[in-house]
């Protein structure tokens, strides 16, 4: 069955670092969304991404934050100075059409900021 | 207010019996769809079950299955014959198509489920 690739599956950085997480999403989905679980608490919405550019943003996805999809493969979530907050899990998810059925997850990626 | 609400932080059920987790919505659109996954200890996000809101039949999937009851903005995940590996943390989430080209998801709290011999 396809799947969401995302790497790395954890990583650690410092406070202020820049971060790049990446994913692979079902080569023939359209849609691609990132969204962030800080540890224990409920899944957000971060950004969504069709036809090459950005669709929505959350309040979350502030100037920090940028999505690419450079090669029409990977698709990347940029944190450019990370901060303790940014701490969380970061799923990618892509979905081939809005109609009925799922969008496929990404098994994520562990981000902490020391 | 919440768009999606789910009541129970946590539930116990007994191997081999149902369970029913609680979900409510809250929209005013008149097209959206209804998802339910489940995030294992391992913490992926696993797709389990859809409703579309002009969908007449609950949805089925093995043994998981939804009472939607548009009515009362109630979409509930059903799982019968609980298993051991069915622990795991639980989330009800919703698509509206107002929201944007792309059409996100908007998830609730979660429901830890924890399947007992």
């Amino acid at each position: 069955e396809p799947e969401v690739t995302q790497t790395p599956s954890h990583q650690v950085t410092q406070m202020g670092q820049e971060v790049i997480l990446r994913c692979v999403p079902i080569s023939n989905h359209l849609y691609f969304y990132w969204y962030r679980q800080i540890l224990g608490q409920k899944v957000e919405f971060l950004v969504s991404f069709y036809n090459n550019e950005i669709s929505e943003k959350s309040e979350i996805f502030d100037d920090q934050f940028s999505v690419e999809r450079p090669d029409g493969s990977n698709f990347t979530l940029k944190i450019r100075s990370t901060k303790l907050e940014d701490s969380a899990m970061y799923f990618c998810a892509s979905t081939i059409i809005l109609g009925a059925g799922g969008y496929t997850f990404g098994s994520g990626t562990r981000l902490t900021v020391v | 207010a919440q768009k999606i609400t789910q009541t129970q932080p946590g539930m116990f059920v007994q191997e081999k019996e149902a369970v029913t987790l609680d979900c409510t919505y809250d929209t005013s659109d008149q097209s959206y769809g209804l998802f339910w996954y489940k995030q294992p200890s391992s913490g992926e996000m696993i797709f389990l079950i859809y409703q579309g809101s002009y969908d007449e039949q609950n949805a089925t999937e093995g043994r998981y299955s939804l009472n939607f009851q548009k009515a009362r903005k109630s979409a509930n995940l059903v799982i019968s014959a609980s298993q051991l590996g069915d622990s795991a943390m639980y989330f009800c989430a919703m698509r509206e198509f107002n929201t944007g080209t792309a059409s996100k998801l908007t998830f609730g709290t979660g429901t830890r489920l924890q399947v007992t011999l």
